[in-house]
């Protein structure tokens, strides 16, 4: 079955550092790849989306991630962690093209230390 | 505004007692969809439409019931709600192509006693 990896479920960083949470997916023909943000109490939010142009793809609030198709891979990263990025990251996938459905990961929480 | 709203936000019920969670979105999308989130399992499918009168199963969809009757609106029925059916649940839509941006709802926190 075609599935979605998300490494950890749990990252913890301090303020600054590098995050990077990661997500692979499982078909050899490179789906619609997404990320998605869940603050507390809240609905989830777009992040950035791939959609077969460039594999270098830049979102919102300093993050971007890489579409890597040898590796069936497209992590998510951001440079320098504000206290402000703690939350719930989920990874999306669309194996279906027009008529497929989202697949999610089963999330990873990121925490960031002072 | 651009949005998917959904009523009500937070319900606490008893077991087999029927309910409806309503979901709108104003952005004339074709597409539409509901999840249930629990700890650790991150988002799952429960049903989804494509259109207007055309919908189907998602993953988990024992236990609800969902109608399309026009294209803004994507009710979620439990008939018969019962514990294991507790969870936070969100509804989504976006235009017909895969690769949009699927835009959700704040989501449902449900209760069943």
């Amino acid at each position: 079955a075609q599935s979605v990896t998300q490494l950890g479920s749990h990252v913890s960083v301090s303020e600054g550092a590098l995050v990077l949470l990661r997500c692979n997916y499982s078909s050899s023909v490179p789906p619609y790849l997404f990320w998605y943000v869940q603050y507390p109490n809240q609905g989830l939010q777009l992040l950035l989306k791939y959609t077969s142009a460039a594999t270098l793809v830049k979102g919102i609030n300093g993050f971007e991630a890489e579409f890597k198709k040898s590796e069936t891979s497209f992590h998510l990263t951001k440079p320098s962690a504000h206290m402000s990025d703690a939350a719930e990251y989920f990874c999306a996938v669309n194996y279906g093209g027009s008529q497929g459905n989202l697949i999610f990961g089963k999330g990873t929480k990121l925490s960031v230390k002072p | 505004e651009a949005q998917v709203t959904q009523n009500p936000r937070y319900l606490i019920t008893v077991t087999g007692k029927k309910l409806t969670v309503t979901c709108s979105q104003n952005m004339n999308h074709e597409y539409m969809s509901w999840y249930r989130q629990d700890p650790g399992l991150g988002l799952r499918q429960i049903y989804y439409s494509m259109n207007v009168e055309v919908t189907d199963k998602g993953d988990v969809p024992e236990g609800y019931k969902v109608s399309r009757k026009e294209k803004r609106n994507f009710p979620l029925i439990l008939e018969s709600p019962s514990p294991n059916q507790t969870s936070l649940y969100f509804c989504a839509s976006r235009y017909r192509g895969g690769h949009n941006e699927q835009f959700f709802g704040p989501g449902t926190r449900l209760t069943v006693l």
